[in-house]
């Protein structure tokens, strides 16, 4: 059972656009809903996180959108740069922590000048 | 101030060989999770520990796979006998109490012939 599907799996960017990555979710149960960012040869470091509380937390260039009644949350890079170019994943979880992160299948992101 | 340290950085063996990967939380955390990661299956998780107790070992692909934390500093993931199938990255991340952030070491990349 997939519980967290990511798309796309590979996005290419211009300097100055937007990326936008979108996942969809089936259980319920989750309640955190953090976006990773890996670069290669690196482990997975937290990028922005949101509640379900609210439907739009933005950090810098860096936005999330949450939307509970369609079980998606989307991440949208505004004036993406070449050093944004790195695999991110969505990974929600259930519980108010200490308990793992249900990782989605990643979105290699390229962002070319 | 040190992060999530993870040894060996990489291992090549043979198969049949057992291997040993060794992992050191960030100091207080009291959450420590094990995951691989690979192309085909992405990050999954392996096993999880809370306060030093194995909490959910589902994840383990099979009884060729032991993990241990004997102590709130350290926590091994042993291989016995490994198989090709088993090459991966594995990742060793830790959590504060009641903190969903995990914060990952760099990896083990583990390649077996």
């Amino acid at each position: 059972q997939q519980q967290v599907k990511q798309s796309p799996q590979s996005l290419i960017v211009q300097k100055g656009g937007i990326s936008i990555i979108n996942c969809a979710y089936e259980n319920t149960a989750f309640d955190y809903f953090p976006w990773y960012q890996q670069f290669p040869g690196k482990g997975p470091a937290l990028l922005i996180a949101i509640r379900p509380d609210v439907s739009e937390k933005k950090e810098g260039r860096f936005t999330i959108s949450f939307n509970k009644s369609a079980k998606q949350f989307s991440l949208h890079i505004m004036d993406s740069q070449p050093g944004d170019s790195a695999t991110y994943f969505c990974a929600p979880v259930v519980g108010g922590g200490n308990t793992p992160l249900v990782f989605g299948k990643g979105t290699r992101l390229s962002v070319i000048a | 101030d040190a992060g999530v340290i993870q040894s060996p950085r990489h291992e090549v063996t043979e198969m049949g060989q057992e291997v040993t990967l060794r992992c050191k939380p960030i100091s207080g955390h009291n959450s420590l999770f094990w995951y691989r990661q690979t192309m085909m299956r992405g990050l999954e998780l392996l096993i999880y520990f809370n306060n030093n107790v194995p909490i959910d070992d589902s994840g383990m692909p099979e009884d060729r796979f032991s993990a241990k934390m004997p102590n709130a500093s350290f926590s091994t993931l042993k291989i016995q006998p490994s198989e090709p199938r088993d090459s991966a990255v594995y990742f060793c991340a830790s959590s504060l109490r009641r903190k969903e952030t995990q914060y990952f070491g760099p990896g083990t990349r583990l390649l077996v012939l």
